[in-house]
């Protein structure tokens, strides 16, 4: 079965730091880009951080770029989140998903075919 | 940055039709992909590159793209396609969610 299961959430006071994890299960975790995306309570998905199947190509959005770092071992199937400097606003559910291209005769893309369930940071005095 | 706008809501009779817009300069020129989401549960994606369904996704479900809009249609909506939708695209090296719409089937 195609798993990804996060970890690593927790309550931590603002400017502190925080590390998830993902655990990918049933694909071959190296040939993928991978995703982290966050959900804050009651709001919509905001994309956090992409990264290539050989960490070649790293993004951020502009709301966390300098503060987060993403990363990944393929010999461990884990991708990662270091997130430093934490604020209030990065409270949300933090999910890894895979990124796949999916091709419509030569049109071609990336989407987001697997998701994990999601694991919540919560920032706060 | 790029801005992807939605309806907040969309309300549908059973078995009726559903459309949800997603607005964006130019986004014809895109791919377009949308997700559901129901409450306490991951996001899945139900339609990619515009039109296209990934396997297990009903046929009542369709998307469409054209200059500055682009459309996910539920056909014959049921009780179970009540849920939050977002549309997503690549730009400018980042990826951008739409603003979300929750879909209520009455």
């Amino acid at each position: 079965e195609v798993q990804l299961v996060e970890s690593g959430g927790g309550l931590v006071k603002p400017g502190e730091s925080l590390r998830l994890s993902c655990a990918a299960s049933g694909f071959t975790f190296s040939s993928y880009s991978m995703n982290w995306v966050r959900q804050a309570p009651g709001m919509g998905l905001e994309w956090v951080s992409s990264i290539s199947s050989g960490s070649s190509y790293i993004y951020y959005a502009d709301s966390v770029k300098g503060r987060f770092t993403i990363s990944r071992d393929n010999a461990k199937n884990s991708l990662y989140l270091q997130m430093n400097s934490l604020r209030a606003e990065d409270t949300a559910v933090y999910y890894c998903a895979r990124d796949d291209l999916y091709c419509s005769g030569a049109n071609c893309a990336d989407a987001f075919d697997v998701w994990g369930q999601g694991t919540m940071v919560t920032v706060s005095s | 940055s790029y801005e992807l706008t939605q309806p907040l809501s969309v309300s549908v009779a059973l078995g009726q039709t559903a459309r949800i817009t997603c607005g964006g300069n130019n986004i014809g020129s895109k791919n377009v992909h949308w997700y559901q989401q129901k409450p306490g549960q991951a996001p899945v994606l139900v339609i990619y590159s515009d039109t296209n369904r990934p396997s297990g996704i009903p046929e009542r479900f369709s998307g469409s793209n054209s200059e500055n809009t682009a459309t996910l249609t539920i056909s014959r909506a049921q009780a179970g396609d009540e849920a939050d939708y977002y549309c997503q695209v690549w730009d400018s090296s980042l990826y951008v969610f739409g603003t979300g719409t929750k879909v209520t089937v009455l």
